[in-house]
């Protein structure tokens, strides 16, 4: 059982580019989200999902898109990468919202 | 809107307990949290706590919860080197997995 799969680890962007950061699991869980996480802060809530087709914005959405066509996978696009988006991105889910959430291990992102 | 503050940094002797506090500002959150970050790792759920309890225990775990102050705890009882990490208070917001994060504390145990 893998859990949540985030792939890939690590990601050296130039500004301007654009790439998606995928997020698969296998729990058959209808919950999902996309964090990033800055030093000296806690992880805040880009974008979540409570099942396939549905999607909604969270806390820190501009220059991200997401889609979950599955249960299982729930990607993350950057647009046009930015300086800005240089960040640690750890993807999530959760069985029912509210008891667990399951993280996945992170993709570190670097724009340049 | 949300907020949730805690310490950043927290030494303690191998043996002695660690009390790490959160304080958030949302009275209607249902659940709190505490997970645990190692060096380039995800995180990992410890326990968490629904709103209606004061307190939970878990093993060498203790959450104490004071809905009036708006305070959460996380008692680490018999502290080990293998505790060292950072700890995340969260707050959960209208469920659907979506969590507000404190800053996180770094907690250092040594000999």
């Amino acid at each position: 059982n893998a859990g949540v799969t985030q792939t890939p680890k690590f990601q050296v962007l130039k500004t301007g580019q654009s790439m998606t950061l995928q997020c698969a699991q296998d729990m058959n869980h209808e919950y999902m989200s996309w964090y990033r996480q800055d030093p000296g802060m806690g992880l805040r809530l880009i974008h979540y999902s409570v099942g396939a087709g549905i999607t909604d914005q969270g806390e820190v959405p501009n220059g991200y898109n997401v889609s979950r066509s599955t249960t299982e996978d729930f990607p993350l696009r950057l647009l046009s990468a930015a300086p800005s988006q240089t960040s640690v991105y750890f993807c999530a889910s959760s069985p029912d919202g509210n008891t667990e959430a399951f993280f996945g291990q992170g993709t570190r992102l670097t724009v340049v | 809107g949300e907020d949730v503050e805690q310490s950043l940094f927290l030494s303690v002797r191998e043996g002695d307990s660690s009390v790490i506090n959160c304080t958030y500002t949302d009275s209607s959150s249902t659940y709190l949290y505490w997970y645990k970050q190692e060096p380039g790792a995800g995180l990992q759920l410890l326990t968490y706590i629904f709103s209606n309890m004061d307190m939970k225990q878990d093993q060498r775990l203790t959450v104490l919860l004071n809905k009036k102050d708006k305070h959460l705890s996380l008692r680490i009882a018999d502290t080990q080197t293998g505790d060292s990490a950072i700890y995340f208070c969260a707050e959960s917001i209208g469920g659907y997995n979506k969590l507000i994060f404190g800053a996180g504390t770094r907690l250092a145990v040594h000999p």
